[in-house]
């Protein structure tokens, strides 16, 4: 398997302009998550989906932010309009269960974010 | 709620010392732990787990952490450092049945020739 594919790899933007990153995560993993990660904050989760329906949108940091699912092998996050404090590095992972249940995540590279 | 402070954001050792990393936990119920490695420009890979069986955990690249609930603690060790050890590694948690992991900010190693 290729792993979680993430594209695309870097992004540079101007401040107001939409933004759309991409996963694709491991064939029958049924769990994809979305996490941000910066200097300040650390790793963030984001959203996370089971079988394409969204779990838990808390982390989310507001209503420029949505993510989707619509299948299970493919998901976006996009962001509309962009802000220069939304640069950070946004990583995929997927996993065959949850966490909890011993279930390993697997992380995709990442997609660096520059807003101007 | 759930979270893992690991102490010091850089730590340097020289090549062929031990390795210690710390990471202390703060859970209501038992935990399960994790060490992640983030390589340069990559995701980050798992590098072993605890999920409540041995307290010694060995993982890859000669990586082992031991869980101390006295202590609350899950420090990371390798005994002979490595120049290919350098990166990032993050401490998470979680318990059982929890769907997320929660991920200490991250401490960066750098091995010196």
């Amino acid at each position: 398997d290729a792993g979680v594919i993430q594209s695309p790899r870097h992004e540079v933007t101007e401040m107001g302009q939409e933004v759309t990153l991409r996963c694709k995560p491991i064939s029958g993993h049924d769990y994809l998550f979305w996490y941000r990660q910066t200097m300040m904050r650390g790793l963030e989760l984001l959203i996370y989906f089971n079988n394409n329906v969204p779990i838990d949108d808390s982390g989310m940091p507001e209503d420029r932010f949505s993510a989707k699912m619509p299948n299970a092998s493919f998901s976006t996050l996009k962001i509309q309009p962009s802000e220069p404090r939304d640069s950070a590095v946004y990583f995929c992972a997927s996993s065959k269960g949850l966490a909890g249940y011993d279930n390993e995540q697997f992380f995709g590279p990442g997609t660096r974010l520059t807003v101007l | 709620a759930q979270s893992v402070t690991q102490l010091g954001s850089h730590v340097s050792v020289s090549e062929g010392a031990l390795v210690l990393l710390r990471c202390n936990y703060s859970s209501s119920v038992p935990p399960y732990l994790f060490w992640y490695v983030q390589y340069p420009n990559q995701g980050l890979q798992l590098l072993l787990k605890y999920t409540s069986a041995a307290t010694l955990v060995k993982g890859i690249n000669g990586f082992e952490a031991e869980f101390k609930k006295s202590e609350t603690s899950f420090h990371l060790t390798k005994p002979s450092a490595h120049m290919s050890d350098a990166a990032e590694y993050f401490c998470a948690v979680t318990s059982f049945g929890n769907e997320k992991l929660t991920f200490g900010t991250g401490t960066r190693l750098t091995i010196i020739p």
